[in-house]
């Protein structure tokens, strides 16, 4: 079946340091990747996505590519702040019977100091 | 946003009962899917839905039960609760766009 791995956390940075979060996938088929973000005690909320090999999806300065020959959507952002503190799901999505049914990874936790 | 709404949010009950958790949402989104969230397990998917009664197993299915009635309205039940079924459960909707809306979730505690 479909599958997400993304490195574990957490993920400790000083504010403006540079991210990298890694996350590949197994699956059948041409899934659509996302990134998740989970802010303390709410849910989950879209971050970005990309519906096809080499797309690029991009949201408040967070940037992952969508690598079909390394089955890789890193998650990477160049100078981040205290406020991107957050626990980061990457996550696939593939057609099945019809329905769409989403798999996610077990999260990453980042924690940024001033 | 897409409005959802989980309810209740903090549940605290005992082994043996049953639970229901509800979840309403006012976008028309005909996918509706229930996960639990546990520490080092991510996201596991329960149960989900691709239409007004049409439902089937995720991953970790063993031990709940759902039914959808009306677009809007996905129910998760625990017919007779374990302590192994502490948790937070999300709720979330999709149109045909693939992009998950969640709710706050439902923390539960089983005693």
């Amino acid at each position: 079946g479909d599958s997400v791995t993304q490195m574990e956390g957490p993920v400790t940075l000083s504010e403006e340091a540079f991210l990298t979060i890694n996350c590949t996938y197994t699956a059948t088929g041409y899934p659509s990747l996302f990134w998740y973000v989970q802010y303390p005690g709410e849910g989950l909320q879209l971050l970005l996505k990309a519906t096809k090999a080499d797309d690029k999806g991009s949201n408040k300065g967070f940037e992952a590519t969508y690598r079909k020959e390394t089955t890789s959507f890193h998650l990477e952002k160049g100078s981040v702040q205290v406020s991107d503190s957050a626990v980061y799901f990457c996550a696939l999505s593939s057609a099945s019977g019809g329905s769409y049914i989403p798999t996610f990874g077990r999260g990453t936790s980042l924690i940024v100091h001033p | 946003d897409a409005g959802i709404t989980q309810s209740p949010r903090h549940k605290v009950t005992e082994t043996g009962t049953p639970v229901t958790l509800r979840c309403h949402q006012t976008e028309n989104h005909r996918y509706m899917y229930w996960y639990r969230q546990d520490p080092g397990h991510g996201l596991r998917l329960i149960h989900y839905s691709y239409g007004v009664k049409d439902t089937d197993k995720g991953e970790v299915s063993d031990g709940y039960s759902v039914s959808r009635s009306k677009t809007e309205d996905f129910l998760l039940t625990l017919e007779s609760a374990t302590s192994s079924q502490t948790s937070v459960y999300f709720c979330a909707s999709a149109g045909e766009g693939e992009k998950l809306f969640f709710g706050s979730g439902t923390q539960l505690s089983v005693l």
